[in-house]
Parts: structure tokens; sequence; C-alpha cells
């Protein structure tokens, strides 16, 4: 079976830094690019990152770019988020969907996400 | 502001046939797919369509998606109670190079 674990979550103060990590299990990880999306509080999607299967291909929503690292570890089959410089605004609960193929255009598969609050 | 719009509410009663419309530009819904996604109240998404019109093992044929221009809209016919969610359309952006989303509608089923 399928699984999606969100980890790492957790109340940060503004300037501060989280990693959050993702374990799967239940698929062939490296085949399948992965990506992260968020939902703050009573509000819509947002599309942060994502990553092709191999790690060699990395995309950002301007958003976050240059201070969210996306990553993934192939052989412990983890998928992390890098989070610096967090501002009130990155406050939301952080999912980490499977892409069907190597490019993350879409997810069919989404874990129960983790919640990520920065407040002084 | 999303870069894809949607209506931000819908309604209808049991059995009838509600649209929601999904409208974006000629850098994502123009040239890419189009995907949609259901939030049941306090659960994570589910993808409901993928490639415009395409459902998942599992989707009922109540809910069906189309694409025209750089419009798409998912219908959702025979209104269950069970389907009241939110829904999100999707979509690839080449000048964005990332995903974009609607700002989602909330279907209410009277």
């Amino acid at each position: 079976e399928m699984q999606l674990v969100e980890s790492g979550g957790g109340l940060v103060q503004p300037g501060g830094s989280l990693r959050l990590s993702c374990a799967a299990s239940g698929f062939t990880f490296s085949n399948y690019a992965m990506s992260w999306v968020r939902q703050a509080p009573g509000k819509g999607l947002e599309w942060v990152s994502g990553i092709s299967g191999s790690g060699g291909s990395t995309y950002y929503a301007d958003s976050v770019k240059g201070r969210f690292t996306i990553s993934r570890d192939n052989s412990k089959n983890t998928l992390y988020l890098q989070m610096n410089s967090l501002r009130a605004e990155d406050t939301a609960v952080y999912y980490c969907p499977k892409a069907p193929t190597d490019k993350p255009y879409y997810f069919d598969y989404w874990g129960q996400g983790t919640l990520v609050t920065v407040s002084s | 502001q999303s870069v894809l719009t949607q209506p931000p509410s819908a309604s209808g009663t049991p059995g009838q046939r509600v649209t929601i419309s999904c409208s974006g530009s000629s850098s994502n819904i123009g040239i890419n797919h189009v995907y949609w996604y259901q939030q049941l109240p306090g659960t994570a998404p589910k993808l409901l369509i993928y490639r415009n019109n395409q459902r998942p093992s599992g989707v009922p044929d109540r809910f069906s998606g189309s694409k025209s221009g750089t419009s798409a809209s998912l219908a959702i016919s025979g209104l269950r109670s069970e389907d009241e969610a939110d829904y999100y359309c999707a979509a690839w952006d080449d000048s964005l190079s990332g995903v974009v989303f609607g700002g989602g509608t909330k279907l209410t089923v009277l």
C-alpha cells in the first residue's frame, strides 16, 4: 500500500529554519517526481516546489525561491524541504504529493500533511 | 491572487448537475493539461480528473472534465451529499516553470 508520511512541522519564530521530511513507501520512489504543496489555514492550495525522480531537476514557486531547498534521498525513500528565513505567511499545512511520472506536473497521491506555524 | 480563476462557491440540490469553471492563460491551460482535485473537509486533496478529462480508477463517471482554449470546467452530474467539498483546478505553467492552482470552489449540496 502506498504511503506518504510528512514530519518535521512545528512552531518556529520568524527568520528561523525548519526541515520537513516525507517518508515514502509502497512504490519505487526514485521513479517518480515529488512536490511540496502547502495550504494556509482556511485558504487554498499553493504549490511550493518540485523535484524529478533522480533529483537532477528542481522547481520552485517565486514565493519561496532562494529561501527553500527541496531534495531527496532515494536510498532512504525520503523527500526533504529545507525552509530558511521563515515568514508568518509560510504558516500552512505542508503536503508532499507524488507525481505519476518523472515530471512534477500533477499529483496522484497525497500524504496527510504536517503543520508549520511561524510566529513569535 | 491565484493564477487560475475559479468561482469561490457553487451549489446544487441532490440529483442536479453543476459545473465549475477554471480560467487561465496561454502559458498554462492554453498549452498544458488541466487537473482537478477534490478536498473533502479535514482531509488531504485527491486527484479527481487528469489530462483534462481522464478519471483515475475509482472516481465515479458522474465527474467529468473538459477544456477549451484557456478555460476548463468540471461537471458533476447526479449531485450527492458526499460531493460537498472544495474543488481545485491546476495546470503546469511554462512561464513560471511550476504548478499553478485555482483559488478553489466550495461546493455546497443544498
